[in-house]
């Protein structure tokens, strides 16, 4: 069974510019995770959605973030205008319903500059 | 406020002695408990999980604890091997009907296995 993917794995840009992430999660799992990670910490919930409908975005920084799942399968994180503090590894997550285990990609190392 | 902690950023054991891995929690609704395995450069990989009703679940070489009036919990991994150098990640969940929610992270411990 293939994991949870995610392109690209690395992305360098200029502060302001804009960028996108993008996570296919595992055959069949409605639950979809975006997490951003900070260098030696944990990850950190930013949305989670089940099938198309964002269900938790309350940590998500509305002024420049936004994520979309559409047709419940894939989905899409963008971040415009990149500011310094966003370089980070953004992880996918999926799970299947019922179950609270969740799944990890590989993640997108941002860094911006 | 952290509500997981993990207080050792690192922890050194030789080979083929016991690892053991702790975890507290703050977050009296947290019902699911789960530790991650990450190597550099990917991402954290699921390794063993315990529901809040119970204390104990095993998986091979791996063993979780969990002690709910202290909110406390523990990996234990034997006999440890130079494979299992990474860090180790507690994150815990609450399941709130429609789904479960996303998980609560600690900041992590890097296990060193000596030879």
């Amino acid at each position: 069974e293939a994991g949870v993917v995610q392109s690209p794995r690395y992305k360098i840009i200029e502060k302001k510019q804009p960028v996108a992430f993008w996570c296919n999660p595992i055959s069949g799992h409605n639950t979809l995770y975006w997490y951003r990670q900070n260098l030696g910490q944990g990850p950190e919930l930013l949305i989670r959605y089940e099938n198309e409908e964002a269900v938790d975005d309350s940590q998500l920084p509305k002024d420049r973030f936004s994520a979309e799942r559409l047709k419940g399968v894939d989905s899409t994180l963008k971040i415009q205008p990149a500011e310094l503090g966003d370089s980070a590894v953004y992880l996918c997550a999926s799970s299947p319903r019922g179950s609270e285990t969740q799944y990890f990609g590989p993640g997108t190392r941002l860094l911006v500059l | 406020d952290q509500q997981v902690k993990q207080n050792s950023p690192s922890l050194s054991v030789q080979e083929g002695r016991i690892s053991i891995l702790n975890c507290d929690y703050t977050n009296s609704m947290f019902d699911y408990f789960l530790w991650y395995k990450k190597y550099p450069a990917e991402g954290p990989t699921f390794l063993i999980s315990i529901s809040s009703i119970k204390d104990k679940n095993e998986d091979g070489r791996f063993t979780v604890f969990l002690n709910k009036s202290a909110k406390h919990l523990s990996l234990h991994i034997v006999p440890s091997q130079p494979g299992d150098s990474a860090v180790y990640f507690c994150a815990a969940s609450a399941y709130s009907g429609g789904g479960a929610d996303g998980l609560t992270f600690g900041k992590g411990t890097h296990l060193i296995i000596q030879p």
